[in-house]
């Protein structure tokens, strides 16, 4: 089945503890990308990668990091997380990045205290 | 720079009324338009994308939507709405010559539908 995978689905943290939420594809996508949504302001999108070793930032990059070593993974590293980046995180794959339509997991609930 | 804007943030309505979910975006160039729902609990799905052609274009569960480029508008219909329809839905835009696959999205809009 294709699919984008996400893991944890739920994760409780501390300020400062370095965390990292796994993305995974098994549809051979070039295109992989991250998103936050928050109530009121919709997805935002963090990070995304048009390729291996391809990043570049979003429109809300500041705290996260990214890596793209394979072409199904694409983690997303918090190094100091801070309460600010409470929020439900969503990683998208699709081929191109441009038309074809994206492929969402099922989301990562983080909250930070 | 670009932005997406819905301006519904909660709609409720009975079964069978029918749904118009407004959707507006700034940017003067080609564009790929999509709404995309949230059901509860759920990731998001594609209802419905356009990219050329037929302004008028047909989704999934019985939605459609309609590309006015004069209005820079791709507003998303539905006659009769269902109880299963209650979700969130988003617009969102890909600016074509853009070659970053980024997607600007809407805030959002609630759609809660009354049995």
């Amino acid at each position: 089945e294709a699919q984008v995978t996400q893991n944890p689905r739920y994760l409780i943290t501390v300020t400062g503890k370095k965390l990292t939420v796994t993305c995974s594809q098994n549809m051979n996508h070039e295109y992989m990308s991250w998103y936050r949504q928050d109530p009121g302001l919709g997805l935002r999108q963090i990070y995304y990668s048009m390729n291996v070793e391809v990043t570049d930032k979003g429109d809300v990059p500041e705290g996260y990091k990214v890596s793209r070593k394979e072409k199904r993974n694409f983690p997303l590293i918090l190094e100091s997380p801070s309460p600010n980046q409470t929020s439900l995180y969503f990683c998208a794959s699709n081929h191109d990045g441009a038309i074809s339509p994206l492929h969402f997991g099922n989301g990562t609930r983080l909250t930070v205290t | 720079a670009q932005s997406v804007s819905q301006h519904n943030h909660h709609v409720i309505l009975s079964e069978a009324a029918s749904l118009e979910l407004g959707c507006n975006y700034s940017y003067g160039g080609t564009v790929n338009l999509f709404w995309y729902v949230q059901y509860p609990g759920q990731h998001l799905q594609l209802l419905l994308k356009y990219f050329s052609g037929d302004p008028l274009v047909k989704g999934i569960k019985g939605f459609e939507a309609e590309f006015i480029k004069s209005k820079f508008s791709f507003n998303l219909r539905k006659p009769s709405v269902q109880w299963s329809d209650t979700a969130e839905y988003f617009c969102a835009v890909n600016v074509r010559s853009s070659n970053t696959g980024k997607l600007i999205f809407g805030q959002g809009t609630t759609l809660q539908v009354k049995p």
